[in-house]
């Protein structure tokens, strides 16, 4: 099956502070998301990114299927950021979405 | 529109025990699933339906079942509650396979 690999696997950031997240994933993929999971365990859907790049405030995501991976843009991080970031990937025939393993981060004052 | 809901969000079994987690949208979705979450990883899928009477297995399907009578409702059942099923359980939906997915809020459930 599809694998799909993040890093970093965690990140500590000052408020204010700008990260990219990365995602690589190992076949051509159908769907693609970003999902933020918070302190209290809510998947929260961030990005439905296939390919191409869309913003949404502070945030901005970035995919290359041709070249397998996508990139989440965290700008001006706040608190509220911290949590697990996870990159989904569906592909081929499979009915599924293959989660990686999260990049935890936090943000600090 | 409530989305996904899931029910309970807590539950505490014995070992040997049954019981079943409730999913329902209220999206019109065709493709629903049920994942688990275990500490430290991302989510593993455990079954799927594409519609209405359709269902399949996903990578961990033991010790599951499912079914799909309706649109809205796609419920767990956990046959005989072991430890190793001490997870976290997401629901979600989706228009069809390959689109956006929808989760609802986790049901964390011990087994004893």
């Amino acid at each position: 099956g599809i694998q799909v690999e993040q890093s970093p696997p965690d990140l500590i950031l000052q408020e204010g502070a700008n990260s990219t997240l990365r995602c690589n994933f190992s076949d051509s993929v159908n769907n693609l998301q970003w999902f933020h999971q918070n302190p209290w365990g809510q998947l929260i859907n961030l990005f439905y990114i296939p390919s191409g790049t869309k913003q949404n405030g502070r945030l901005s995501a970035t995919t290359v299927a041709t070249e397998r991976y996508s990139l989440l843009y965290i700008s001006s991080s706040q608190t509220t950021d911290s949590g697990v970031y996870f990159c989904a990937v569906e592909g081929g025939t499979a009915s599924k979405l293959t989660f990686g393993t999260g990049t935890r981060l936090q943000v600090t004052l | 529109n409530a989305g996904v809901t899931q029910t309970p969000k807590f539950q505490v079994l014995k070992t040997g025990q049954s019981m079943t987690l409730q999913c329902a949208q209220d999206m019109n979705h065709e493709y629903m699933s049920w994942y688990r979450q275990d500490p430290g990883m991302g989510l593993r899928l455990i079954h799927y339906s594409v519609g209405a009477g359709i269902t399949d297995q996903g990578e961990v399907p033991n010790g599951y079942n499912v079914s799909r009578s309706t649109t809205e409702d796609f419920p767990l059942r956990l046959l005989s509650a072991a430890p190793s099923q001490t997870s976290v359980y997401f629901c979600a939906s989706s228009v069809q396979v390959n689109t956006e997915a929808f989760f609802g809020q986790g049901t964390r459930l011990t087994v004893v």
